[in-house]
């Protein structure tokens, strides 16, 4: 089984769609969460933190909760620009200072 | 301009020969490392680095060696490159558990 977990996608959604992604984890211990965004073969780049209380970013919201092991990034008023692959990452408890754990990623294509 | 440089972008080399990707910071980051991105598999971390001459292997060190003799300089040397190590490889580098900042990745085929 693979440590984190993603739907690969893609996702076509319309511009204003409302658009969900999910992503579950292994290690129960785990201790930090996040989203990056890869645009087509580029740098993954974050896109934001995941608090266990839940964090908003404008139109992005992320959710994470530890008893299923489950982590959310939801996208409101889906924008063309929004078209890119989401990456779920995790750092572990063990391993390598800043040692990331990247899912393999969901692909989003926004279209008009 | 904050970033994390990589070279060359693109390289096509044959099985056996040698070669050297460079990463170079200008961040001051004591954390660098390196990862390669296949299909369906996400990033997976290659090596990793702490600060000055502290290296370690990530999850797929097999065919690599990494190298920290600077802070701001974290090359990636393949001594005997094969096909399975077709790859696009990124660098990046960072400070605590928290975001990491990525070169603008190295695609190699090795034929």
């Amino acid at each position: 089984r693979k440590e984190v977990e993603q739907d690969p996608g893609p996702f076509n959604v319309p511009e204003g769609a409302t658009v969900a992604f999910n992503c579950t984890y292994s290690n129960s211990a785990s201790q930090s969460f996040f989203w990056y965004r890869q645009d087509c073969r580029k740098e993954p780049k974050l896109l934001m933190s995941v608090y266990s209380s839940g964090n908003e970013d404008g139109r992005f919201t992320a959710q994470l909760n530890r008893a299923s092991q489950y982590i959310s990034l939801l996208i409101r008023d889906s924008k063309l620009s929004d078209s890119a692959t989401y990456l779920c990452v995790v750092t572990p408890t063990s391993g390598g200072y800043n040692k990331l754990i990247f899912g393999a990623g969901t692909r989003l294509a926004v279209h008009p | 301009e904050a970033q994390v440089t990589q070279n060359p972008r693109y390289l096509i080399t044959v099985t056996g020969k040698k070669l050297t990707v460079t990463c170079s910071q200008n961040m001051n980051h004591e954390y660098m490392s390196w990862y390669r991105q296949d299909p369906g598999l996400g990033l997976r971390q290659i090596y990793y680095s702490m600060n000055v001459e502290v290296t370690d292997k990530g999850d797929v060190p097999e065919g690599y060696k990494v190298s920290r003799k600077e802070k701001r300089n974290f090359p990636l040397i393949l001594e005997s490159p094969s096909p399975n190590q077709t790859s696009l490889y990124f660098c990046a580098s960072g400070t605590g558990s928290r975001e990491q900042y990525f070169g603008p990745g190295t695609r190699l085929t090795v034929t």
